[in-house]
C-alpha cells in the first residue's frame, strides 16, 4: 500500500519569505501526485498535480512543485509567500494503475505567515 | 469550475440519532467520496462510490453507511450517532477512471458535533 509523508507538521514564515514544503511517497510505481490546500473552516482545494511529464508543475496562487523519482518526493515551493498563504497544506498519491480510486493524503503541515 | 456541494457546514445531533450527510456535484463525476478529517489524523476514507447503486468501504467504515441512488448525489448515513463521531466530514468527487485519472474535487466540508 501507499503512504506518504509530510515531515513537517508546522512552519512559520515570514512574509516575502520563500517555502517550500516537504513530501515523500512510498509506491511501487511513479503515482499520480497532489497538492491541496486548506483554509480553516474550508474544504481542500486543489494547488496542482503531476501525472506524467515535466517533472516541474505550475499551480495556482504562485504555487510549484517538482517530483524527484531518485528521492520520491513531490515538494511545494513558492518564491514569496504573502500572508493569505497561512493555511494546512496536505500532500496526496494515486495509484497510476488501472481501476484506483483510493487518494492517501499525508497527515499536512500547517503553514503559520508572521507579517 | 467543479461545484461539490455539501448541505450543511455545521450540524449538532444527539447520541443515537440517525444522521444523514447530503453532498451534491455538478459535474456528472462517476466517482464520489467521504472523508473524515480529524486533528493529527488528517483525511480516513470513510466510503466511496465509483457508479450509481455501486460502493466500496474505505479504511474507516465502521458506523456508517452511504446510498448514491443518483449520480450527482451521495449521502453518508450514520446510523445511531455515537460522540466518536465528532469530526469535520468531506465529501469530494472526481471523473471515473473511463476517462482518465483526474484529481478529487471536494466540498467546503460538514462539522459534525454529537453530544
Amino acid at each position: 500500500a501507499q503512504s506518504v509523508t509530510q515531515p513537517d507538521i508546522h512552519i512559520t514564515v515570514s512574509e516575502g519569505a520563500s517555502l517550500e514544503l516537504r513530501c515523500n511517497y512510498s509506491y511501487g510505481a511513479t503515482p499520480y501526485l497532489f497538492w491541496y490546500v486548506q483554509s480553516p473552516g474550508q474544504g481542500l482545494q486543489l494547488l496542482l498535480k503531476y501525472f506524467s511529464g515535466d517533472t516541474l508543475v505550475q499551480g495556482i496562487k504562485g504555487f510549484e512543485a517538482e517530483f524527484k523519482r531518485s528521492q520520491s518526493s513531490f515538494n511545494l515551493r513558492k518564491p514569496s509567500v504573502h500572508w493569505s498563504d497561512a493555511a494546512e497544506y496536505f500532500c496526496a498519491v494515486l495509484p497510476s494503475g488501472a481501476g484506483s480510486y483510493q487518494l492517501t493524503f499525508g497527515k499536512g503541515t500547517k503553514l503559520s505567515v508572521i507579517p | 469550475d467543479v461545484k461539490v456541494t455539501q448541505s450543511s457546514r455545521y450540524l449538532v445531533k444527539r447520541t443515537g440519532e440517525k444522521v444523514f450527510l447530503e453532498c451534491v456535484q455538478d459535474m456528472d463525476h462517476e466517482n464520489m467520496f467521504w472523508y473524515r478529517q480529524d486533528p493529527g489524523l488528517g483525511l480516513r476514507l470513510i466510503y466511496f462510490s465509483y457508479d450509481v447503486k455501486m460502493k466500496e468501504k474505505g479504511d474507516i467504515p465502521e458506523g456508517y453507511s452511504v446510498s448514491r441512488e443518483k449520480k450527482e448525489r451521495f449521502s453518508l448515513i450514520l446510523e445511531s450517532a455515537s460522540t466518536n463521531q465528532t469530526s469535520m466530514y468531506l465529501c469530494a468527487s472526481s471523473i471515473g477512471q473511463g476517462r482518465g485519472n483526474q484529481p478529487q474535487h471536494f466540498g467546503d466540508g460538514t462539522r459534525l458535533s454529537i453530544l
